[in-house]
């Protein structure tokens, strides 16, 4: 089955730097990536997705690169917040499948 | 407040003892999703349904566990003779479903502990 990893458990930041957040995925029969952000005691809340056929999409602040040579994903968060201090968390879904395979999560600090 | 909500948020309960949570879907999301969180983890999925059939069971769900969604709008989870393995966030989720996924929207989750 699907396998989603990130590379690092914590990163810390300061407020108006830009952050980037990284994430494996092992199988190549994924089609459909998605990132979440998920706040202290709430669900995980969608922030941003991309499919195998695109390589960068491009929402308020974030944007999501998929390099599929090296089954790569990456987030990266412009003039980072205090707000945005969160777990992130890199999600798959495999094709023909609609069920979401979650990786360990990155959490970001981002100082004032 | 139109998003997906979930009760109880907290739940505690003796080793042994049955319990039941309930989730409220997005009105016109057709597919709803169960996921089980730990400390530190990401959610992983429990089971999904399409309007009120089950499609798919993750072999987590062990034979303590059933869900249903007997009118393809809200759904319960139950759990029979809890353990303290079982101790976890459960999530629910919600999409207007279409192959390959489609976006998921969570609510805040119950948070069950085991004693």
């Amino acid at each position: 089955g699907e396998s989603v990893g990130l590379h690092l458990p914590t990163l810390s930041v300061q407020e108006g730097d830009n952050s980037i957040i990284n994430c494996a995925y092992s199988n190549s029969a994924s089609d459909y990536f998605i990132w979440y952000k998920q706040e202290s005691g709430k669900g995980p809340q969608f922030i941003i997705d991309i499919r195998s056929n695109m390589d960068k999409r491009q929402g308020q602040r974030v944007t999501v690169l998929l390099n599929k040579t090296v089954k790569h994903l990456s987030l990266q968060i412009a003039a980072t917040q205090p707000g945005d201090s969160a777990v992130y968390f890199c999600a798959g879904v495999e094709v023909g499948y609609s069920t979401l395979t979650f990786g360990k999560g990155t959490m970001l600090l981002v100082s004032p | 407040d139109t998003g997906v909500s979930q009760n109880p948020r907290h739940k505690i309960t003796k080793r042994g003892q049955n319990v039941t949570f309930r989730c409220d879907p997005i009105s016109e999301h057709n597919r709803l999703y169960w996921y089980r969180q730990t400390l530190g983890q990401g959610p992983e999925f429990l089971t999904y349904f399409q309007n009120e059939a089950q499609l798919e069971k993750s072999r987590l769900l062990s034979d303590r566990f059933s869900a249903e969604r007997p009118k393809g709008s809200f759904s319960t989870l139950e759990i029979q003779r809890t353990e303290q393995g079982d101790s976890a966030m459960y999530l629910c989720a919600s999409s207007l479903g279409f192959s390959g996924g489609g976006e998921q929207y969570f609510g805040p989750g119950t948070r069950l502990t085991v004693t």
